[in-house]
C-alpha cells in the first residue's frame, strides 16, 4: 500500500498568514494526488484535484503543486472559516489511501 | 443536482451485522462507481472498497474482505455495505463517495457505534 504521510500533524496560524502543508508519498504517484478540507461533523470536501488542478466553487486561495512523492497545499491568507482538518490522498494504486490529516488551528 | 443520503446511525451489539444504506440522486446511478470510506472517530480516513452499480462489480481493500459486503439495487438508485462480525474497532463514521479517482460527492455519513 502507498503510505501518505502528512506534516505538520498540527499547524498554529493567525488569520491572514500564508500557509504550506506537505503530503509526502511512499513510492511516486505522479500527480494523482487530491487534497481534502474535513469541518467537524462534516463530510470531506475536495479541494484540488490532480495535485494542482482547480475545482469549481473552491476560493482561489487554494492552490497546490508537487508530482512524484512530494505535494503541497497552499493557503494564500488564511480565513477563519479554513480552521479545519486537510488530508491528501491518492489515485496511482489499489487500495485508495488518504494521509493521517494536518489540523489547521487558530494561534 | 448530486446528492447521496445515507441512512441513520446504528447501535449494534458485537457479533452482529448491520446494512446500511446510500441512496443517490441527481445523476445516472449505473454510471459511476460507488465507493465507501471508514472514518474512526479523531482518526484519519479508510478507503473500503467500491462497487460498480451498472454490472455489480467490486472491488475491496483487502484489509475489509469478509468484513464488507458492498451491493447496489438499481431499481432505487441505492448502494449498501454490510458489514459483519462487528466488534468494538468497527465502530466508526462510514461514508458512501460517488468515485473514481478522487470524491467530489459525499454522503453525509452514519455512525456504526458497536456497544454490548
Amino acid at each position: 500500500d502507498i503510505m501518505l504521510t502528512q506534516s505538520p500533524a498540527t499547524l498554529s496560524v493567525t488569520p491572514g498568514e500564508s500557509i504550506s502543508l506537505s503530503c509526502r508519498a511512499s513510492q511516486s504517484i505522479s500527480t494523482n494526488l487530491h487534497w481534502y478540507q474535513q469541518k467537524p461533523n462534516e463530510s470531506p470536501r475536495v479541494l484540488i484535484k490532480y495535485a494542482s488542478q482547480t475545482i469549481s466553487g473552491i476560493p482561489s486561495r487554494f492552490s497546490g503543486s508537487g508530482s512524484g512523492t512530494d505535494f503541497t497545499l497552499n493557503i494564500n491568507r488564511v480565513e477563519p472559516e479554513d480552521f479545519s482538518v486537510y488530508y491528501c490522498q491518492q489515485s496511482n494504486s489499489w487500495p485508495l489511501t488518504f494521509g493521517s490529516g494536518t489540523k489547521l488551528e487558530i494561534k | 443536482q448530486v446528492q447521496l443520503q445515507q441512512s441513520g446511525a446504528e447501535l449494534v451489539k458485537p457479533g452482529s451485522s448491520v446494512k446500511i444504506s446510500c441512496k443517490a440522486s441527481g445523476y445516472t446511478f449505473t454510471s459511476y462507481d460507488m465507493h465507501w470510506i471508514k472514518q474512526q472517530p479523531g482518526n484519519g480516513l479508510e478507503w473500503i472498497g467500491w462497487i460498480y452499480p451498472g454490472n455489480g462489480n467490486t472491488k475491496y481493500n483487502q484489509k475489509f474482505n469478509g468484513k464488507a459486503t458492498l451491493t447496489a439495487d438499481k431499481s432505487s438508485s441505492t448502494a449498501y455495505m454490510q458489514l459483519s462480525s462487528l466488534t468494538s474497532e468497527d465502530s466508526a463514521v462510514y461514508f458512501c463517495a460517488r468515485g473514481g479517482t478522487y470524491y467530489p460527492y459525499w454522503g453525509q455519513g452514519v455512525m456504526v457505534t458497536v456497544s454490548s
